[in-house]
Parts: structure tokens; sequence; C-alpha cells
């Protein structure tokens, strides 16, 4: 079990350019999902996979957000146009199901200057 | 929308005391109950679940929770922290009306003195 893994651990961007991070689930597992965790607070949930399939956005995942799972293995997260707003710890999570927890990545954090 | 309440922002303990974590949820359905724990420099750990069953759940490393589903409830306790327990602790919850998401409380930070 070698865990879900992330790249790149921390990205320092300028305002206004875009930015990819990606995420290795857990092999066998068919669910992943990306959460945004700032300062002082809990994760928030942005966006669930099931295999391919994007099956849930939250609110916070503006346009400016995308997300994709092109084979069912790893995902990207991109944003587009950075804000300093974006400035968080990105994390990847995968999952067998519901019931089983979800097992987190390192996480990516974003810091846009 | 479901939320979670952690009361409690930062704990601060002495080696062998007892702790107590409180955890409140809003959603009134069915749901599944976590508490994951996060040592210093490291990623997310799982500690313990709750989805059926007895609603006092053993978790790893001595860590314990109690559902009470009249309260709202999923406290995480432990006898006895030693020093290797300081770290942040997230409590979450997940029902089958909100999909896959897991909704997380704002943490607690624990001190444990030596």
């Amino acid at each position: 079990d070698t865990g879900v893994s992330q790249d790149p651990r921390h990205k320092i961007t300028k305002r206004g350019q875009n930015v990819t991070f990606r995420c290795d689930p857990i092999s066998e597992h068919n669910r992943l999902y990306w959460y945004r965790q700032t300062l002082g607070q809990g994760p928030e949930f942005l966006t669930y996979f099931q295999n391919e399939a994007q099956l849930e956005k939250s609110r916070l995942l503006s346009d400016r957000f995308s997300a994709e799972r092109p084979k069912g293995s790893f995902s990207t997260l991109e944003i587009q146009r950075t804000e300093q707003g974006d400035s968080a710890m990105y994390l990847c999570a995968s999952s067998t199901g519901p019931i089983t927890g979800q097992f987190f990545g390192p996480g990516t954090r974003l810091t846009v200057l | 929308a479901q939320s979670v309440s952690q009361h409690n922002h930062h704990v601060i303990l002495s080696e062998a005391a007892s702790l107590e974590l409180g955890c409140n949820y809003s959603y009134g359905g069915t749901v599944n109950l976590f508490w994951y724990v996060q040592y210093p420099g490291q990623h997310l750990q799982l500690l313990l679940k709750y989805f059926s069953g007895d609603p006092l759940v053993k978790g790893i490393k001595g860590f314990e929770a109690e559902f009470i589903k009249s309260k709202f409830s999923f406290n995480l306790r432990k006898p006895s922290v030693q020093w290797s327990d300081t770290a942040e602790y997230f409590c979450a919850v997940n029902n089958n009306n909100a999909g896959n998401m897991l909704t997380f409380g704002g943490g607690t930070r624990l001190m444990v003195k030596p």
C-alpha cells in the first residue's frame, strides 16, 4: 500500500498564472476526491470522481477550476488565472466506498503572490 | 446542508490525563461518522469510523468514540494521553443524501505536555 501521492508538494505562483496539480490514488480505489484546506479550518469538499466520471462538484469550484480523471486512475486539478484567495492546501483522497473512510494524500500547498 | 461543530479549538493536557473532544453534527438522517488525526508535518490519517452497529467504536492508538444519535454527537475519547498524541483532530460526517463528500469540523488542536 503506497498510499495517495500528490505532486507537487509546494507551488508558488504569481496571480493570474495557471497551475495544475496531480493526484495518484491508492491503486484499487475507484473513488477520488479533492478538498481544499485553509489555515485553521477543516478540509472543504471540492469535487468527487467515481472511476473517470465526475459525479459531484461543490459551489466552491468556480469556473476557474477544472478537474479530470481521464482513465479512472490519476486525477488533475487545474486552477486558471489564480487569485490570492486560492492560496490553500489542496488535498486529494481516495476510497472504495462511502463507509470505508477516505485516505488522504500529503497535499499540495499553493501560494499565490 | 449538513454541518459539523467542534467546540474545543485548542486543548492542552498533561500526559496521562484523560481526553474528550466534542463533535456535533447537524444532519438528522443516517450518517457515517469519522475522526481523522493530523500529526505535525504529516497528512490526515483515519483514526476511527462509525457507520452502523455498536455506537461505541474503537480506533487506533487507544482512541474510541461514542455515537449518541439523540444528541447528534460523536465525541472522541482516550483514557490516558501521551505526548505523541499532540496533533490536530478533525471530526467528519458523510450522509447518503450529500453523496460521497465528507463535511469536516474546524478541528481541535491538542497539545500534550510531557
